[in-house]
Order: C-alpha cells, then structure tokens, then sequence
C-alpha cells in the first residue's frame, strides 16, 4: 500500500524567510505522481505544484519549488520569500494509476503559520 | 467562471436522517470525487466517477451512496448507516485519461456536516 508521511505537525516562519516542508512516501511503483496542496482558513484546497516521478528535473512555482529525490522517496516543498498569506496546511499527496483509476493518497499534513 | 460549486456551505443533521451533499462543476471534467478529511488527517476518498452514470467506492464508502445522472453533478447522501458523519466533505473533479498522465484533482470549497 501506499502510504505519505509528513512528520511535522506545525511549522513556523517569519515573512520573507525561506521554509521547508518535508514528506515521504512509500511505494513499489516507478510511475507515479507527486502533490502538493494548501489549504487556508478557507479550508479549500488549492494545488500549489506537482511534480512527475519521471522528471529528474524539480518543479518550481514562482516561489514554491520542490526538492524530490526518488531513490529516497522524499519530496520537500520549499518556500521562499514568506508572506503571511502562505498561512495555511500543507498536503502532500501521492497519485497512481490503479486499475485504470487515479488514487490520490494523501499526507496528514503540516500547518504552516507565517508570522510578521 | 470555471469552478467547483459545493452546497451547503454548513449543514447540520439529527441521528437517523438522510443529508444530501450538492457538487456541481462547469470544468467539463469527466471524472468527480468525494472526500471526507477529519481533524489530524489527511483527505480520505468516499466515492469516485469517472463518467456519467458509472461511480466506484473508495476506501470509506459505508454509510454513504452517490449518484451520477449528470456530467456536471455528483451529489453525495450521508445516510443514517454512516455512525460518525460529523467532517468536512470535499468535492473534486478532473479530466480523465487513460494515457497514463496524471489528471490534476481541484477542489471545491467544502460542506461542514455536523450531526446534533
């Protein structure tokens, strides 16, 4: 079975500070997906970057870029330039293909407080 | 605007009663999802549909049925089989592929269900 792990409940940073996110995951494929998602006080959930397992090259999004490294299977996001916005959960998420449907196995996330 | 469209925002249910959950999206994504998420865990999948009138269980689909008659519509009915439906509900929906790529899952902004 798949499984994410995110091992830090709560994290904290200042504004305009760099901070990284860990998760790792668990799996016996070689054709996989990786996720990230935010979500806000909203509590709707917004894709932040994805990153496909076939891809050496990391994923970048303006400020969110991640750092995944296979043989490891570890998958860090990192943020940098902090603004008080990014407040929020962290999800990172898994997805495989699984008798012709895509599964999204999801972390128990990290609540990110961004503080002035 | 393109989006995801959940209703109620807040629901609240006496024991023994049928809720029905409203998703609705104008994407023209083929495939919709229903996920529950709790305090301290991750999303975890109810129900899926990949094309209309076709839907599969996930990996918590007892206490809750779903229909699909409409492309854009996926509603979910917590029943009174469902002995701990107090969580936020989650609506997403993607396109669907069978190419092997990933199909990105956004969501919509969530239903509160609580049960008095």
């Amino acid at each position: 079975a798949q499984t994410v792990t995110q091992s830090q409940p709560e994290m904290s940073v200042q504004e305009a500070e760099t901070v990284t996110l860990s998760c790792t995951y668990d799996t016996s494929e070689n054709n996989y997906y990786l996720f990230w998602y935010k979500q806000p006080p909203s509590r709707q959930m917004i894709l932040v970057i994805r990153q496909e397992a076939y891809k050496q090259q990391n994923a970048t999004e303006n400020r969110f870029s991640v750092n995944f490294q296979k043989a490891a299977k570890s998958f860090s996001l990192k943020i940098s330039d902090s603004q008080l916005g990014d407040t929020a959960m962290y999800f990172c998420a898994f997805m495989k293909h699984e008798g012709g449907f895509q599964k999204l196995v999801f972390g128990t996330g990290t609540r990110l407080l961004v503080s002035p | 605007d393109g989006g995801i469209t959940q209703s109620p925002k807040y629901l609240f249910r006496k024991e023994g009663q049928n809720v029905t959950l409203s998703c609705e999206q104008n994407l023209n994504h083929d495939a919709m999802y229903w996920y529950r998420q709790d305090p301290g865990q991750g999303l975890r999948l109810i129900y899926y549909s990949q094309i209309v009138n076709d839907f599969q269980k996930g990996d918590i689909a007892e206490g809750y049925s779903v229909s699909r008659e409409k492309k854009e519509s996926f509603p979910l009915t917590v029943t009174s089989a469902q002995k701990n439906p107090t969580a936020f509900y989650l609506c997403a929906s993607s396109t669907y592929r069978t190419s092997g790529r990933a199909d990105t899952q956004y969501f919509g902004p969530g239903t509160r269900l609580t049960v008095l």
